[in-house]
């Protein structure tokens, strides 16, 4: 599986736009980008994935340019309750594989 | 919302002792995984178990851990003689479909510390 890299760490304040970028620049065609969120003490909690160009949910937004080689996990106005670790991970589209975690981007939201 | 729990939240046992953590998936979910968390480090995948079988482990998972789905609600890990460097977070996890398709998530549970002295 290709191997991602991210920030490990980023500072916002509230109400602003937290964009989180991960590049993965060995993913290959069968593979789908996946974004973890992880509060201390719990479990990850899926927030968005996409194979290609954009993907919106109510939480968050994910960008793809046409090469894959990178993703970028938007959040829109963040609150205190945003900081967290944000997990970038590429899954294989082929039988029954397992998540691989990186160190993820420690997102801190001051007031 | 459905979760998955698991049970008990904390556990402080001795080095040597057997531990039971305890999972219950989501109910229509048909695949089944542990990870654990080293305090300060990163998600590791243990195993994962589908039709009341392993499908794969990691070398983490080695003769002294064992999975169960004894009565179809429950799925347990088993640690046989605990040493200290088990001491972790256990995340127990279930999807509803295998994880190499499109359609997203893996659902984890809250956690099982396990504190080994």
């Amino acid at each position: 599986l290709a191997k991602t890299t991210q920030p490990i760490s980023m500072d916002s304040y509230e109400g602003q736009e937290v964009n989180i970028t991960c590049s993965h620049n060995n993913i290959a065609t069968n593979d789908y980008i996946t974004w973890y969120q992880q509060f201390p003490s719990q479990g990850p909690r899926f927030i968005i994935q996409g194979y290609k160009t954009k993907v919106t949910n109510e939480v968050a937004s994910l960008f793809i340019p046409a090469d894959r080689k990178s993703s970028t996990l938007s959040l829109p106005r963040v609150s205190l309750s945003d900081t967290a670790v944000y997990y970038c991970l590429v899954e294989r589209n082929t039988g029954f594989q397992k998540l691989v975690f990186g160190t993820g981007t420690r997102l801190l939201v001051s007031p | 919302e459905p979760e998955v729990t698991q049970t008990p939240s904390h556990q402080v046992t001795q080095m040597g002792q057997e531990v039971i953590l305890r999972c219950v998936p989501i109910s229509n979910h048909l695949y089944f995984y542990w990870y654990r968390q080293i305090l300060g480090q990163k998600v590791e995948f243990l195993v994962s178990f589908y039709n009341n079988e392993i499908s794969e482990k990691s070398e983490i998972f080695d003769d002294q851990f064992s999975v169960e789905r004894p009565d179809g609600s429950n799925f347990t890990l088993k640690i046989r003689s605990t040493k200290l460097e088990d001491s972790a977070m256990y995340f127990c996890a279930s999807s509803e479909v295998p994880r190499g398709t499109n359609t997203g998530e893996l659902f984890f549970g809250e956690g099982s510390r396990l504190t080994v002295l």
